[in-house]
């Protein structure tokens, strides 16, 4: 059963970098695509971008200038990094993965972000 | 920018029927843009439902069924369960773009 999980500070200061991880279980990162969504409390979901294994990665084109996806097959994991935070990125953030049918099927449980205004 | 708008609150009773409809601000929606339907309840991670317009996952159950409804994608749910009370998200790919846009959501309330 593959299982995701994300982790990194639930708390970071506006104006510096958001840094999350999500480490992929019971299967490989090799193949797939590995994605980041965010959801700010109370609202709906904002698809923020995906990497490719192979690294080639795309990204939401209103968060582009921020937004950096890396992957790291050594760890099976992947990381997002987003930068100049502010109040308006506070949200919970998602892990999943999606397959070449474009399946998301498997999701982390969610990490709470909180940039204080 | 891209906007795609779901209805913001449906209404069905237990054993009914309802449908879900996804649109695209840039025109018809076709199985080009792989939609995707998600189930969310409270406190929960989004589980998803159906992709690629009309594939169920195995553990979606068999009264969820997707399709293409005058030019949108749509989700019908045929049977509804209590359990079925959720928020339901589409989701489009936009290939020009290689990018993905959520609708707003549905909230689905079994009455």
């Amino acid at each position: 059963q593959v299982q995701l999980q994300e982790s990194g500070p639930g708390l970071v200061k506006p104006s510096e970098t958001l840094s999350l991880t999500c480490t992929v279980s019971g299967g490989s990162i090799n193949t797939y695509y590995w994605t980041w969504i965010r959801q700010p409390p109370g609202k709906g979901l904002e698809w923020i971008g995906y990497i490719h294994y192979s690294g080639s990665a795309n990204y939401n084109p209103s968060l582009k200038s921020r937004v950096t996806i890396s992957v790291d097959t050594s760890k099976n994991q992947f990381s997002l990094k987003l930068t100049s935070v502010t109040a308006a990125d506070t949200a919970v953030y998602y892990c999943a993965r999606a397959n070449a049918y474009w399946e998301y099927d498997y999701w982390g449980q969610g990490a709470l972000v909180t940039v204080p205004s | 920018q891209t906007v795609v708008t779901q209805e913001p609150s449906l209404t069905v009773s237990p054993g009914g029927t309802v449908t879900l409809t996804c649109a695209s601000s840039t025109g018809a929606v076709t199985s080009d843009y792989y939609p995707n339907w998600f189930q969310q309840k409270p406190g929960q991670a989004p589980r998803s439902l159906i992709y690629s317009t009309n594939y169920r996952h195995y553990w979606t159950p068999a009264r969820f069924s997707g399709s293409l409804l005058g030019g949108k994608a749509a989700l019908t749910l045929s049977g509804v369960q209590p359990e079925d009370e959720a928020e339901f998200y589409c989701l489009l790919y936009y290939g020009g773009a290689q990018n993905w846009v959520f609708g707003g959501g549905t909230r689905l309330t079994v009455l």
